[in-house]
């Protein structure tokens, strides 16, 4: 069980510019959860993949937000035109079916300048 | 609707004292519950969780939380804290008539003095 992994841990970009992040789970769970933190708050939900299967995005996020996950295995999260205002911790969590038990990988800080 | 709330921002206690931390949550049904704790620049980890049965949960680090029905609250307790105990801790639980979405509270940010 090696965990969960998030790539990149820091992004840096101008105004914008598109970014990607990835999130692998723990192989054998099949829900993937996209959380967004800022500084003094709690994790804000975003989305939530059951295997490939987008189940839910939050209705706090826009249209410059998408999220993948071929193949029910690792997931993406892209920011088209990034804003000052998606400067974040993004956060990646796995959990089995069932009442989930959230386990989370380290995160992407995003800084948007 | 926000499933869980915390009602303090900040608490601070010497090191060796006790620590309660206030969960409360908001359900019909008996919900399930979780403890994370989370240190500066990484993600969070799970301390403990309640699902059912036993209302006394222990978990890692020497914390345990207890569920009370009565007062709607899930309060974290470690009844001698450490000067590594220093973080943000965060109670969740699952929205309102879902088991699938988990929704955390703002947190409690946790200082020990020396």
């Amino acid at each position: 069980d090696t965990g969960v992994s998030q790539d990149p841990r820091h992004k840096i970009t101008k105004r914008g510019q598109n970014v990607t992040f990835r999130c692998d789970p723990i192989s054998e769970h099949n829900r993937l959860y996209w959380y967004r933190q800022t500084l003094g708050q709690g994790p804000e939900f975003l989305t939530y993949f059951q295997n490939e299967a987008q189940l839910e995005k939050s209705r706090l996020l826009s249209d410059r937000f998408s999220a993948e996950r071929p193949k029910g295995s690792f997931s993406t999260l892209e920011i088209q035109r990034t804003e000052q205002g998606d400067s974040a911790m993004y956060l990646c969590a796995s959990s089995s079916t069932g009442p989930p038990s959230l386990f989370f990988g380290s995160g992407t800080q995003l800084s948007v300048l | 609707a926000q499933s869980v709330t915390q009602p303090d921002i900040h608490i601070t206690v010497s090191e060796g004292a006790s620590l309660e931390l206030r969960c409360n949550y908001s359900y019909g049904a008996t919900p399930y519950l979780f403890w994370y704790v989370q240190s500066p620049g990484q993600g969070l980890q799970l301390l403990l969780k309640y699902f059912s049965g036993d209302t006394l949960v222990q978990g890692i680090k020497g914390f345990e939380a207890e569920f009370k029905r009565s007062q709607s609250s899930f309060n974290l307790r470690k009844p001698s804290v450490h000067w590594s105990d220093a973080a943000e801790y965060f109670c969740a639980g699952p929205e309102m008539n879902r088991d699938d979405k988990i929704i955390f509270g703002k947190g409690t940010r946790l200082h020990i003095l020396p």
